[in-house]
């Protein structure tokens, strides 16, 4: 299986701020990235596909971007609305699978 | 707009079946792809499977014990886990999606008990 490593596992940060969320595969991956946004009690939310496009309503703060096996996913002004669990999900090889998890938390 | 609905038992006992489905709304089932995932309590998120009008796909950690099938003249589609334990207890989501996940259910909780 292809691993998906993410860092950091949680980052604390303040609403305005900028956070960048990494994700290195184990090995290179096509285009086939995807990240997510889950909050409890929710249906999980794609946020970004094909390493770098924006899905249909999702807000312009968030971008992702990157290649071989490391990308990256950023919110540029970090809204309430942020708080969030995300994750990256590579798609080139079966299984399908996703990184850890990084927690967004309210500083 | 797509939805989709979990549905299934809440609790099942060690060693017997998981079923759960998946009802389909505001969009056809026909021409597209249908994945299982799964979260467990302080875990990440694992891919299942999937299901479409010609295949199906399980994850190698758990194709012996799982199947899915596609039921288009209901619009929904189900997933069976075989011979579970309690590491099977997780919210357990459907999602349309080829490479990427875009519309998820909410997610149902079985537990193993």
């Amino acid at each position: 299986d292809i691993q998906m490593t993410q860092s950091p596992s949680s980052v604390s940060a303040s609403v305005g701020d900028r956070v960048t969320i990494t994700c290195r595969a184990s090995r290179a991956i096509g285009p086939w990235l995807a990240w997510y946004q889950v909050k409890p009690g929710k249906a999980p939310k794609l946020l970004i596909h094909v390493i770098s496009s924006l899905q249909s309503g999702v807000s312009s703060r968030f971008s992702g971007s990157g290649s071989g096996t490391d990308f990256t996913l950023t919110i540029s002004s970090l809204q309430p609305e942020d708080f969030a669990t995300y994750y990256c999900q590579q798609a080139d090889r079966f299984p399908w699978t996703f990184g850890q998890g990084t927690r967004v938390e309210i500083k | 707009q797509v939805q989709l609905r979990e549905s299934g038992p809440g609790l099942v006992r060690p060693s017997e079946t998981l079923s759960l489905t998946c009802a389909v709304s505001g969009g056809s089932i026909r021409g597209y792809r249908w994945n299982w995932i799964r979260q467990s309590a302080g875990k990440g998120l694992e891919w299942i499977g999937r299901v479409d009008d010609s295949e199906t796909i399980y994850n190698p950690s758990l194709k012996s014990r799982v199947a899915m099938s596609l039921d288009t003249s209901r619009s929904q589609f189900s997933l069976q886990v075989r011979s579970v334990t309690a590491a099977d207890t997780a919210f357990y989501y459907c999602a349309r999606g080829t490479a990427a996940a875009d519309y998820w259910g909410q997610g149902t909780l079985v537990t193993v008990s």
